[in-house]
C-alpha cells in the first residue's frame, strides 16, 4: 500500500498523559499536513510542513501541541498533559506541490484518540 | 476567516435517485475546491475544481464550480447503497507560504433500497 499510513490507528489514554502519534506520507510528497475532526465536523487545519520547515500553525495548536518532520519524511504529533477536548481523529494528509498552489491532499486513516 | 458552508446537512434518498449537494465559500485567495468522500475512515479524494464552468465527471458523479457566486454543486445520479457517506466540500486557500483545506461540516448521505 502506497498511501497515506497514520500510527496507531488508536489510542486511549489517561488525562494528563502524553501521546506521539506518526505520520508516513506518500513516497516523494514534500507536503505534510495535520488536521484534527472532532463528531459531525469537517477536519480542522493544525500545521503544515514543507520538506522538514513548519510553515504554518493554526491557533488551534496551542503550546501542549508540537509537530516535527525531521528530513522531511515521516512527522510526528505528540500532546503533552493531555485534556479530555483533545479527544478527536488526527488526520494526516500529503501532497505534491510543484507550484501553482493547487496541489491535492491525500488522506491517511487516521488516529482516534480518546482521552479518559 | 475562511468559511466553507455546505447544505443540506443530511439528506436521505432512494436507490436509483439523483442527489445535488451544494457548498458555498468565502475564502482569502481562492486556489481551487476539493470535493472528499469520507465513510468510517478518512477522506478520499473526489475533485478538485480550480476553474468556473467546467464539469468534472467521474462514473456517476459531476461537480461544477461557480467562481462568480462564490459556490459548487456535487451530484450524483443514479444513487446506490455504496455511495451512503459523507460529503466534505473543501475550499483551498493560500495566505503567505500557507496552503491549508479548509472544510465546511459536511452533508450525510443515506443511500436506502
Amino acid at each position: 500500500d502506497t498511501g497515506v499510513s497514520q500510527n496507531p490507528r488508536h489510542k486511549i489514554t489517561k488525562r494528563g498523559q502524553n501521546v506521539t502519534f506518526r505520520c508516513d506520507p506518500i513516497s516523494e510528497h514534500n507536503r505534510l499536513y495535520w488536521y484534527r475532526q472532532t463528531l459531525g465536523q469537517g477536519p480542522e487545519f493544525l500545521t503544515y510542513f514543507q520538506n522538514e520547515a513548519q510553515l504554518e500553525k493554526s491557533r488551534l495548536l496551542s503550546d501542549r501541541f508540537s509537530a516535527e518532520r525531521p528530513k522531511g519524511s515521516f512527522s510526528t504529533l505528540e500532546i503533552q498533559r493531555t485534556e479530555q477536548g483533545d479527544s478527536a481523529m488526527y488526520l494526516c494528509a500529503s501532497s505534491l506541490a510543484l507550484g501553482g498552489g493547487t496541489d491535492t491532499q491525500y488522506f491517511g486513516p487516521g488516529t482516534r484518540l480518546t482521552v479518559l | 476567516e475562511d468559511k466553507v458552508v455546505q447544505s443540506p446537512l443530511s439528506l436521505v434518498v432512494h436507490e436509483g435517485d439523483t442527489v445535488t449537494l451544494n457548498c458555498s465559500y468565502e475564502v482569502t485567495n481562492f486556489r481551487s475546491l476539493l470535493w472528499y468522500k469520507q465513510e468510517k475512515k478518512a477522506p478520499t479524494f473526489l475533485f478538485m475544481l480550480t476553474s468556473s464552468g467546467i464539469e468534472k465527471k467521474s462514473g456517476r458523479l459531476s461537480s461544477i464550480l461557480d467562481k462568480k457566486e462564490l459556490s459548487s454543486i456535487l451530484n450524483i445520479t443514479a444513487t446506490q447503497t455504496g455511495d451512503s457517506a459523507i460529503y466534505l466540500c473543501a475550499v483551498l486557500g493560500n495566505t503567505g507560504t500557507a496552503s491549508k483545506l479548509t472544510f465546511g461540516t459536511g452533508t450525510r448521505l443515506q443511500v436506502t433500497l
